[in-house]
């Protein structure tokens, strides 16, 4: 089994849809998880982290997460062309800069 | 601020030659970790150093080793190359936020071709 683990995808949704991704983790110690975003030819950029069972939201985006089933989402509403993009979901049982990355799943939005 | 500079950009080297990666944190930022990313294996923790103390390391051999220096800038050092540490090679520098979470800001990468 993968420490962590994303739905497979690639996800195809059309612009203004709700784009839901998903992913799973092995370690019951995790911390803190975190959504990064990346262009093809990019490098990863931060979308938003949690750290508490819930939900957060930062403007279209929104994490959830639930620690006794081990999983973790991303909901993008009104979702745009330009958020075409690998969405790498990342897990750390510490405060340190050890975190552990799931496959990504390649999300494409067409208009 | 500046983010975080990764230099080279790009490099071509051949099997058995050693290569150097250069890594400069954010300023005021003292966590550097590096990762590697391969089209099979995706991201993988390689190493991160912080107050030029190596806290944390991931699975790979020895031939992959790092330092931090003072100024908190940080390389990494490749030797005997093989033809798989093709990768792109990432580093990050990272801050502890008030949940205790380490937030992870990635520079551009620098992307090694081993022939």
């Amino acid at each position: 089994q993968k420490e962590v683990e994303q739905n497979s995808g690639p996800l195809s949704v059309p612009e203004g849809a709700i784009a839901s991704l998903n992913c799973t983790y092995s370690d019951r110690g995790s911390q803190s998880f975190f959504w990064y975003r990346q262009y093809s030819g990019k490098s990863p950029e931060l979308i938003m982290f949690i750290y508490s069972n819930g939900d957060k939201e930062d403007g279209r985006f929104t994490a959830q997460l639930n620690k006794a089933s081990q999983y973790v989402s991303l909901l993008i509403r009104d979702s745009q062309p330009s958020d075409s993009a690998t969405y790498l979901c990342a897990v750390t049982r510490t405060s340190y800069g050890k975190l552990t990355f799931g496959q990504g799943t390649i999300l494409t939005v067409h208009p | 601020k500046a983010g975080v500079t990764q230099t080279p950009r790009y490099l071509i080297k051949t099997r058995g030659q050693q290569v150097t990666l250069s890594c400069s944190p954010i300023s005021g930022h003292r966590s550097v970790s590096w990762y590697q990313q391969t089209p099979g294996q995706g991201l993988q923790f390689l190493f991160e150093y912080f107050s030029e103390t190596q806290r944390n390391k991931g699975n790979f051999p020895g031939r992959f080793s790092g330092r931090q220096f003072s100024n908190s800038r940080s390389e990494m050092n490749v030797s005997t190359l093989e033809l798989g540490d093709s990768a792109l090679y990432l580093c990050a520098s990272s801050f502890r936020v008030l949940s205790g979470a380490n937030v992870l800001t990635f520079g551009a990468g620098s992307r090694l071709t081993v022939l």
